[in-house]
């Protein structure tokens, strides 16, 4: 089994601060990486995805990748309150007949006010 | 409005009594999956369905059932629920691939007694 390893938490950050949060995956030939935010009692949504190494940029939201060290990180500019959720790593991983989505347990963050 | 749902939002059962979940998407997506998710252990996959009349098991397939016999709709049976299914379950779909976004339902909280 293929495993997404994310710190529990909870990272606590004061708002107007950069959260980073971090996830490590086992499965060298990855190619397709996810960052969903849950809320509470909520369904996942997706924030990010990230295919190629480096850094993608979406508004206050940074997806960085190192295959060779198989990481794969999420930055938060200017955190808010708002952002308060769990945050889920998520890599599809080959089967034999398709692919399938191996999740994190997830980083929960906490932005004081 | 583009969307999976899922019913009933929330079950509690007794042990023994069978139950469905339904899961219905209108993307016209091929991929469909189900997913339980416990505290610490993130979400896990139960079963998924490539297409129509095609489906396999997850890392957690025991005691549950599904079918795809239309491509929206990928209904989740629980023949004889047990006390260790009490979960919150997710229904997810997509067009097929790897690099793709999996869309969530609500969820469903389900109760075992």
């Amino acid at each position: 089994q293929k495993e997404v390893e994310q710190n529990s938490g909870p990272l606590s950050v004061p708002e107007g601060a950069i959260a980073s949060l971090n996830c490590t995956y086992s499965d060298r030939g990855s190619q397709s990486f996810f960052w969903y935010r849950q809320y509470s009692g909520k369904s996942p949504e997706l924030i990010m995805s990230i295919y190629s190494n480096g850094d993608k940029e979406d508004g206050r939201f940074t997806a960085q990748l190192n295959k060779a060290s198989q990481y794969v990180s999420l930055l938060i500019r200017d955190s808010q309150p708002s952002d308060s959720a769990t945050y889920l790593c998520a890599v599809n991983e080959k089967t034999d007949s398709s692919y399938k989505l191996i999740f994190g347990s997830g980083t929960r963050l906490l932005v004081r006010p | 409005e583009a969307q999976v749902t899922q019913n009933p939002r929330y079950l509690i059962t007794v042990t023994g009594k069978k139950l469905t979940v339904t899961c219905s998407q209108n993307m016209n997506h091929e991929y469909m999956s189900w997913y339980r998710q416990d505290p610490g252990l993130g979400l896990r996959q139960i079963y998924y369905s490539m297409n129509v009349e095609v489906t396999d098991k997850g890392d957690v397939p025991e005691g549950y059932k599904v079918s795809r016999k239309e491509k929206r709709n990928f209904p989740l049976i629980l023949e004889s629920p047990s006390p260790n299914q009490t979960s919150l379950y997710f229904c997810a779909s997509s067009f097929g691939g790897e690099a793709v976004t999996q869309y969530f339902g609500p969820g469903t909280r389900l109760t075992v007694l």
